[in-house]
């Protein structure tokens, strides 16, 4: 049960868009629609912005929103703010009630 | 309010033995599966086990099975993590999170404040 490939770090200006990919195999992102993503600040814990590929929890921002392709998922925020600089994870249901994380990515707002 | 509440910062020394708690609240604790999952110092996430605190089923992922034990009172709305021999490599944040009922194992819509663990002699 390996880690889903997550790029190390991405960047963007405010206003614009960005993309964050997920790969994993057809274990687990390419064999369910069950792939989340959580937002999470410097010392603080995670936080659900997608969860079901592409859905948002009540209270978080429209600028999210998700996609999966194959056995990648994306996660994207549009009209980047400087409060969306973070770390985020997507996790994927593996199977077995078993999941796994992505390595993880640093969101830098320029 | 939904929450759940994590049990204090522990330092002990490698070799001793560990039990951090998971306090449940403003839920039907026993109905919602109970996740963990490790933070290291400066690293990723890392899914350790899940537990349903109604019949205290369990899951482990295969990096963690046989190195921790997870186990739940449903009396006192509470999950818990432990170790019987702490390792100096154990030394992380450890977070609990709720398993939302209208999705997957994936979705973790409530987490603790997590719990930071530190091994060291």
């Amino acid at each position: 049960q390996s880690a889903l490939t997550q790029p190390a770090s991405v960047s963007g200006s405010p206003g614009q868009s960005i993309t964050i990919s997920c790969t994993g195999t057809s274990s687990d992102v390419g064999g369910y629609n069950y792939v989340s993503w959580y937002q999470q600040h410097p010392g603080k814990a995670p936080k659900l912005v997608i969860y079901d590929v592409s859905k948002r929890p009540s209270g978080v921002s429209i600028h999210f929103s998700g996609s999966k392709s194959g056995n990648t998922a994306s996660l994207t925020i549009s009209g980047l703010q400087a409060e969306d600089e973070a770390d985020y994870y997507c996790c994927s249901y593996a199977g077995s009630s078993t999941v796994v994380f992505g390595g993880g990515t640093k969101l830098t707002v320029l | 309010e939904v929450q759940l509440v994590q049990s204090g910062a522990e330092v002990k020394e490698p070799g001793e033995s560990l039990k951090i708690s998971c306090k449940g609240s403003g839920y039907s604790f026993r109905t919602y599966w109970i996740g963990w999952v490790r933070q290291m110092p400066g690293k990723g996430l890392e899914w350790m086990g899940f537990i349903f605190p109604g019949d205290s089923a369990t899951t482990y992922s295969p990096s963690f099975q046989g190195q921790v034990t997870i186990s739940a009172d449903k009396s006192i709305n509470t999950a818990y993590l432990q170790w019987s021999s702490l390792k100096a490599s154990d030394t992380a944040i450890y977070y609990c999170a709720r398993v939302y009922s209208g999705s997957s194992f994936d979705t973790f819509d409530i987490w603790g404040q997590g719990t930071v663990v530190t091994a060291s002699s």
